[in-house]
């Protein structure tokens, strides 16, 4: 049983370039989470979403981030002209969910993540 | 203030101590209190999972809550070198969002 998978593992974009990063959840799995890692801080929440939906993109920023996860085929987090304090581990997390008790918290898992670097 | 305050360590044990690790937190809203143990380049992998307040044990992990105190900890007993990772505290609102300290980094001794 595989778990959630990212790819790449690591990138490397020069400022104003474009980052795409990848997420295959769980299977059977149909909510994605996305998180961010500074040094020296903990993970944020970035964006909660469900196939073709997002739910909730509120620990976005405004500008040049986006998410999406297709009906087919992977959640993608894409950054537009990345800027140097881009650089960080994104994680993606996916969870199952029950109609009579929405996504399962405790039952969240991780990727590896995909380390950003902007030179 | 952070939200979720967690003493970054890094915490030295020799094999068989017991590990005692913190949290605490300003949001008393917070209901649901996790812990991850992450090892390097790796995703956080969910340790222990408590609601409310009380004790909680599985194995050699212990995990208490004090919603009074707004205070949570995680005791390993027996610590092994395999133990040695970075372990975050995490906690949530009757929602999906998570709000995590910066982790603790643990090295048992041989």
């Amino acid at each position: 049983n595989a778990g959630v998978m990212q790819n790449p593992r690591h990138l490397v974009r020069r400022r104003g370039q474009e980052a795409r990063l990848r997420c295959s959840p769980m299977k059977g799995h149909s909510h994605v989470y996305w998180y961010r890692q500074l040094p020296e801080e903990g993970l944020k929440f970035m964006v909660y979403l469900q196939k073709e939906n997002i739910i909730d993109e509120s620990g976005m920023p405004k500008e040049r981030f986006s998410a999406e996860f297709p009906k087919e085929g992977p959640s993608i987090l894409r950054i537009q002209q990345v800027v140097r304090g881009d650089s960080a581990a994104y994680f993606c997390a996916s969870s199952p969910y029950r109609s009579d008790r929405g996504p399962l918290r405790e039952k969240l898992f991780f990727g590896s993540g995909t380390q950003l670097s902007v030179l | 203030q952070k939200e979720v305050e967690q003493d970054p360590g890094p915490l030295s044990v020799p094999e068989g101590a017991i590990v005692s690790l913190n949290c605490t937190y300003s949001n008393s809203a917070f209901q649901y209190f996790m812990w991850y143990r992450q090892y390097s380049r790796k995703g956080p992998e969910l340790l222990m999972y408590t609601y409310s307040s009380g004790n909680k044990e599985d194995g050699r992990f212990t995990a208490q809550v004090d919603k009074s105190s707004k205070y949570i900890s995680l005791f390993i007993r027996d610590s092994q070198p395999s133990d040695s990772a970075t372990y975050l505290c995490a906690m949530s609102t009757n929602d999906y969002k998570l709000s995590f300290g910066a982790g603790t980094t643990v090295t048992v001794r041989a």
